[in-house]
């Protein structure tokens, strides 16, 4: 079982909807990210919060709005998306400088 | 900046088979090396790491072993199982930060009875 949580496993949206992302862990990192999986390809990396503030974001259209209301939970806000937006949306968490990524089980996404 | 290559796949191995799969990268500095593997329908679990120069990594039979000299951190194992069958990815972060890790595209890894 993954230590990091993630809600929905499935989310099929049309482009005027306005839905949300959920991701949780107990592990006590504070740091918590956001990427980006199409298929066949690698993770991309959206969003970075380090210590519930926002640190990296890799140039993601607003239609993305991350949100970090405690050190356990983060969010992922849509909003009129397009299609080419589908994709599994992975959450991830580390601890300290060298610590390794301890990924969820993803969101599929489906914009129609 | 920093790439990680890696052989392209799939990979298609016989049960008990010997698995290599080539990761080398480029890199400034000396920054840390992970395979991760992703299993069909699920996120990616770390499989191992090393962090400095020939540090070997292994979990579950897996092996990596971080060569500085060739840049490379090939991933092995002895004797593969029908339950290996995932992608198989290698990446690297830099010394100090596990902020923005560097991905390879993933090798498919498919084996068969």
């Amino acid at each position: 079982d993954t230590e990091v949580t993630q809600t929905p496993k499935h989310l099929v949206m049309g482009m005027t909807n306005k839905k949300s992302l959920k991701c949780e862990q107990h592990m006590g990192h504070r740091a918590m990210y956001w990427y980006k999986q199409k298929a066949k390809k690698p993770p991309e990396l959206m969003f970075v919060y380090s210590y519930e503030k926002l640190s990296i974001n890799e140039s993601v259209p607003s239609r993305f709005s991350p949100e970090c209301p405690n050190s356990s939970l983060l969010n992922l806000h849509l909003h009129a998306l397009q299609p080419e937006d589908s994709a599994l949306y992975l959450c991830a968490s580390s601890g300290v400088s060298d610590s390794p990524l301890h990924f969820g089980n993803g969101t599929r996404l489906t914009v129609t | 900046g920093n790439s990680v290559t890696q052989m392209e796949g799939p990979v298609t191995l016989s049960e008990e088979a010997f698995l290599t799969i080539n990761c080398t990268y480029t890199a400034t500095g000396y920054p840390s090396l992970f395979w991760y593997v992703q299993y069909p329908g699920e996120g990616l679990q770390l499989l191992l790491k090393a962090t400095k120069a020939d540090d070997k990594g292994s979990n579950k039979g897996f092996e990596a072993t971080y060569r500085k000299e060739t840049t490379s951190f090939h991933l092995e194992k002895g004797s593969v199982q029908v339950s290996d069958s995932a992608v198989y990815f290698c990446a690297l972060s830099e010394a100090g930060t596990a902020s923005k890790l560097t991905f390879g595209t993933g090798t498919r890894l498919q084996v068969t009875l």
